[in-house]
């Protein structure tokens, strides 16, 4: 089945413990993206990436860091969580077009 | 930074009447809409788009633009119960390759 898989679902933690939120896919898919999504303010891009060792920020990249070293996988990391960063996160992946992205199921992070 | 603006609702509708769904967007040179749904506690997952050279339909779904007036629309004819959820206006930055999202509108469908 092709799927966007993140774990994990959900997550609380504390200020400044670091922590990683993975990303795969199934489908072979070059363009990949982490986004975040607020009550009123919608989706947010913080990174995509294009392929392979090809990343680039998006909106709202302050506080995290993505590495794309396979093409399946890319990983959101927060070094210094704070408050600010509670959210629920999704990863999208695409063959090539952002337009048509699938969306992983998301990732709730409360951070206290 | 381009903006995409949609009222946030609720906007309710009785089951069978046409549900309208709008957005503007502020990139005059904006060429590739698109228009997601999310379910509550779901990820949005996409139904429909559309180019600058014309209007689409699919199904129970069609999608409308106002170039002159930048904005677009969602039409709903029908409308079910099933439909009601959060309908996300996205545009496409060519210059980055990245979605650029309105805060979505949500939609009841009353049955």
């Amino acid at each position: 089945e092709a799927q966007v898989t993140q774990n994990p679902r959900y997550l609380i933690t504390v200020t400044g413990k670091k922590l990683t939120v993975t990303c795969s896919q199934n489908m072979n898919h070059e363009y990949m993206s982490w986004y975040r999504q607020d009550p009123g303010l919608g989706l947010r891009q913080i990174y995509y990436s294009m392929n392979v060792e090809v990343t680039d920020k998006g909106d709202v990249p302050e506080g995290y860091k993505v590495s794309r070293k396979e093409k399946r996988n890319f990983p959101l990391i927060l070094e210094s969580p704070s408050p600010n960063q509670t959210s629920l996160y999704f990863c999208a992946s695409s063959l090539g077009r952002p337009e048509t992205q699938y969306f992983g199921p998301g990732t709730r992070l409360l951070v206290l | 930074q381009k903006e995409v603006e949609q009222n946030s609702g609720p906007l309710s509708v009785p089951e069978g009447a046409i549900a309208s769904l709008n957005c503007t967007y502020s990139d005059r040179g904006s060429q590739s809409f698109f228009w997601y749904r999310q379910y509550s506690g779901k990820s949005p997952e996409l139904i429909m788009f559309i180019y600058s050279n014309g209007d689409k339909e699919d199904g129970r779904f069609t999608a409308q633009l106002n170039k002159a007036s930048q904005y677009v629309s969602l039409l709903i004819r029908d409308s079910q119960p099933s439909d009601s959820a959060t309908y996300l206006c996205a545009v496409l930055d060519t210059g980055r390759r990245a979605l650029t999202f309105g805060s979505g509108t949500r939609l009841q469908v009353q049955p």
